[in-house]
């Protein structure tokens, strides 16, 4: 595997169910990060990781929750989430926090009926 | 303001042409600029990025940076349906990483 990947590609969960968001970087970088994309909407800056640790928090509800457990996965833990929440969801990383160019993953279409 | 401010579009040009997208930035100190290029449904992919002013230049697109007018621009050449897309301009000021909006371009054959 090589760049930034992310599983699973596609998912439609109920606004009941808790699901999680897989992302993993082949990089060697440090900082990772989560956004959201609406459509027809720009990007949206969710969380900031930097080794490990997370240092930004762009006022995300609750239900959305980050875990970072080394400097290459980085999961988004989902739970009784709304429809208002459907979109894409990107992880990207870079080489260090607000250093060098952002690389993107391929992204989760995600869909809450 | 923003931090980075792009006029979202749509812009069109012919099968050819030379496609021109511009962008502006608020803080002077700001170092790094970058262009992405997001294709309908797909995430974005880095284009070129620039961190000194005057142009660079790789293939067809040619980034440019002008530090005292504080704006980033990218020169597509020979524009083909396929740089039919969403290009973003982002920038690094201080440790944080900004995104533009995004302007939709669209290639006319």
């Amino acid at each position: 595997e090589t760049g930034v990947t992310q599983t699973p590609r596609h998912l439609v969960m109920g606004m009941t169910n808790k699901k999680s968001l897989k992302c993993e970087q082949h990089l060697g970088h440090n900082a990772m990060y989560w956004y959201k994309q609406s459509a027809k909407k720009p990007l949206e800056l969710m969380f900031v990781y930097s080794l490990e640790e997370r240092v930004e928090n762009n006022s995300v509800p609750s239900r959305f929750s980050p875990e970072c457990p080394n400097s290459s996965h980085l999961f988004l833990h989902l739970h009784t989430l709304q429809p208002e929440d459907s979109a894409l969801y990107l992880c990207a990383s870079s080489q260090e926090r607000g250093f060098g160019e952002q690389y993107f993953g391929p992204g989760t279409r995600l869909t809450v009926t | 303001q923003k931090e980075v401010e792009q006029n979202s579009g749509p812009l069109s040009v012919p099968e050819g042409a030379i496609a021109s997208l511009n962008c502006t930035y608020s803080d002077r100190g700001s170092q790094s600029f970058f262009w992405y290029r997001q294709y309908s449904g797909k995430s974005p992919e880095l284009i070129m990025f620039i961190y000194s002013n005057g142009d660079k230049e790789d293939g067809r697109f040619t980034a440019q940076l002008n530090k005292a007018s504080q704006y980033v621009s990218l020169l597509i050449r020979d524009s083909q349906p396929s740089d039919s897309a969403t290009y973003l301009c982002a920038g690094i000021t201080g440790n944080q990483f900004y995104f533009g909006t995004g302007t939709s371009l669209t290639v006319i054959p």
